[in-house]
């Protein structure tokens, strides 16, 4: 356990439909990210939120609409998602933005169909 | 923009062999550099993290050297048992700017 859990582990979804993932936190961060992680990509950083404003935004398509209610919780909603959307969705969390060891839920695997 | 490469993309080896992954890196001015062990369809875990004022880092059977002036990272897995088998991953941080990730290399320690 790393202290970050992600819900759901796994999504099947339409390309109709909205939905949410959640990431939760306690061991008193102050950053938190979401990864995305297609097969045969490497990691590709999507959001990052430092005590509770976001900091980076990669060029994420609008249909990914982050949100961080307090430090310990951030949600990624989801709508008219497309197929190649499908991957796994990893939350993190450091101390501080960037230069710490970052710890990784175990992920969201999203499947749209 | 910083490029993180890692040599071999999969690997195979026999139990208790000694072995070594590569990762390279473009830009020389990093701040730290990580390498993490991910599970199949599991998240990340942060194995080894190496300061750039550092050369090295070790945690029981690993060992992670960093070379900045080459680009250059290494982890150095001794003795390999088939727990190890996993995918490797190796990051650079340049400060405040977000971790970039190698693709991984997928180990395999065949028992």
């Amino acid at each position: 356990e790393t202290g970050v859990t992600q819900t759901p582990r796994h999504l099947v979804m339409g390309m109709t439909n909205k939905k949410s993932l959640k990431c939760e936190q306690h061991l008193g961060h102050n950053a938190m990210y979401w990864y995305k992680q297609s097969a045969k990509k490497p990691l590709e950083l999507m959001f990052v939120y430092s005590l509770e404003e976001r900091v980076e935004n990669n060029s994420v398509p609008s249909r990914f609409s982050p949100e961080c209610p307090n430090s310990s919780h951030l949600f990624l909603h989801l709508h008219t998602l497309q197929p190649e959307d499908s991957a796994l969705y990893l939350c993190a969390s450091s101390q501080d933005q960037g230069t710490n060891i970052q710890y990784f839920g175990a992920g969201t695997r999203l499947s749209v169909l | 923009k910083q490029e993180v490469t890692q040599i071999p993309a999969a690997l195979s080896v026999p139990e208790g062999e000694n072995l070594v992954l590569n990762c390279s890196f473009t830009d020389s001015a990093i701040y730290n550099l990580q390498w993490f062990r991910q599970d199949p369809g599991k998240g990340l875990t942060s194995l080894l993290l190496i300061q750039s004022s550092q050369r090295e880092q070790t945690s029981g059977r690993l060992n992670a050297s960093l070379d900045k002036s080459s680009g250059r990272s290494t982890l150095y897995i001794a003795a390999s048992q088939p727990g190890d088998s996993a995918t490797y991953l190796c990051a650079s941080s340049s400060g405040n700017t977000p971790l970039v990730f190698g693709k991984g290399t997928r180990l395999s320690v065949i028992a």
